[in-house]
Parts: structure tokens; sequence; C-alpha cells
């Protein structure tokens, strides 16, 4: 079974421009989450989809990230403008729905470098 | 607001020394608790969890977590570490009312020398 996969692994974008990065969760996974890493600190919540429904976005830094999971699959996490306290590791974690199980299954992360 | 803290930054260990990895959370209610694993230029991978039942949980290579309820502890043991177990290790909770979102320590980067 393929694990949850996330693209690029890594992007180098100046400040001011946008950058888009993918989640593919495994499949028949209904929770989708993403998370961050900044530089030295903790990995923090972002926020978190049931299918296509945005569940809990109480992590989102602020409105220059958007989040999608059109049709309850892959997610997009969309960053417009970057700035260059976005650097860090995003992360894609996804779990099933089942109750009693909620294991969550980490991408390898996409790496940011907003120069 | 939940929050787990991991008790050491950095830990540095000889091989076949033993490991204890302290962590302790913040919160009330019913929690899942885990130890992730992080190795150098590798992605996060789960070393154990613990749900319910029996609160001494063995993990993968060796790893061990005992949850004692009444410290909100969560600490992670292994006899005897090698040199490949030099890594980011981060313990982590998430709970029902959350929406099971998953807090993180800070993480403990454990360097064995051989």
């Amino acid at each position: 079974e393929a694990g949850v996969t996330q693209f690029p692994s890594h992007s180098v974008i100046e400040k001011g421009q946008t950058v888009t990065l993918r989640c593919d969760p495994i499949s028949g996974h209904d929770n989708l989450y993403w998370y961050r890493r900044v530089m030295g600190k903790e990995i923090k919540f972002l926020l978190h989809f049931v299918k296509e429904s945005k569940q809990d976005e109480s992590g989102m830094p602020n409105n220059r990230f958007l989040a999608e999971r059109t049709g309850g699959t892959y997610s997009t996490l969309k960053v417009q403008p970057a700035e260059l306290e976005d650097s860090g590791v995003y992360f894609c974690a996804s779990s099933q729905a089942r109750p009693g199980f909620h294991e969550q299954f980490f991408g390898p992360g996409t790496r940011l470098t907003v120069l | 607001a939940q929050s787990v803290s991991q008790h050491n930054h950095h830990v540095i260990l000889s091989e076949a020394a033993s490991l204890e990895l302290g962590c302790n959370y913040s919160y009330g209610g019913t929690v899942n608790l885990f130890w992730y694993v992080q190795y150098p230029g590798q992605h996060l991978q789960l070393l154990l969890k613990y749900f319910s039942g029996d609160p001494l949980v063995k993990g993968i290579k060796g790893f061990e977590a005992e949850f004692i309820k009444s410290k909100f502890s969560f600490n992670l043991r292994k006899p005897s570490v090698q040199w490949s177990d030099t890594a980011e290790y981060f313990c982590a909770v998430n709970a029902n009312t959350g929406g099971f979102k998953t807090i993180f320590g800070a993480g403990t980067r454990l360097f064995v020398k051989a």
C-alpha cells in the first residue's frame, strides 16, 4: 500500500512569490492534516480535512495560506504571497475515519525556503 | 489548551547505554499518545502508540514507553541504544475532542556515539 506522498520535496522561492504544495493521502483515508515545522521549533498543526470539508483550520497562520481538498482526495496548500517566515517543512498526514483507530501516517514533507 | 513537553532537547549517549526520554502532556480527557522518530534525511515514522489497554507499550527497534495517567507522562525507553538510533524523537498526543489533530513536543535530538 502506498504511503502519504508530497510534492515537491523541496521548493525555493523568493519573497512575494506563490507556491503550491500537494499532498496525496493514503487511499481511503478520509482525514487529512497539514502540519508545519519552522526551523528549530515544534511541529505545529495547520488544518484538518474530513473528506473535502475543513474540519478545523485553527492553526492556519494567516490568510496568505489557502488549503483545498477538492473531491476529498489529494489536497493542496497554497502560500500567496510567501514571506520569509513561511520557510519550514510542511508535513501532510492522513488517517482512517474508523472510531478508535486514529494513527496518522505522515508524508515525507516539503521543505520550503523563502528567500 | 493541549500541550506536550519533552524534557530534553539534546541527548548524547554512548552505544549500549540506556535511554529514557521524558514526555509530559497537558490534557484532562482521553488521549492517544505517540512517539515518532525522524532519522537523518528520512521522514517521520511511528515508533509506538498508546490508545488503551496495557500502559506499557512496545514499539519497533526495541523501544518501549509507559503511560502513567496520574503523572500525565509517556516516557520512552530503550535498554541499550545503538549508533543507528541517532535521530530526532517526538512525543505527540491527540484526542477526539481536538478532532484528532496531533500536538507535538519540541523534539529531542539523540546522538549515539559509536
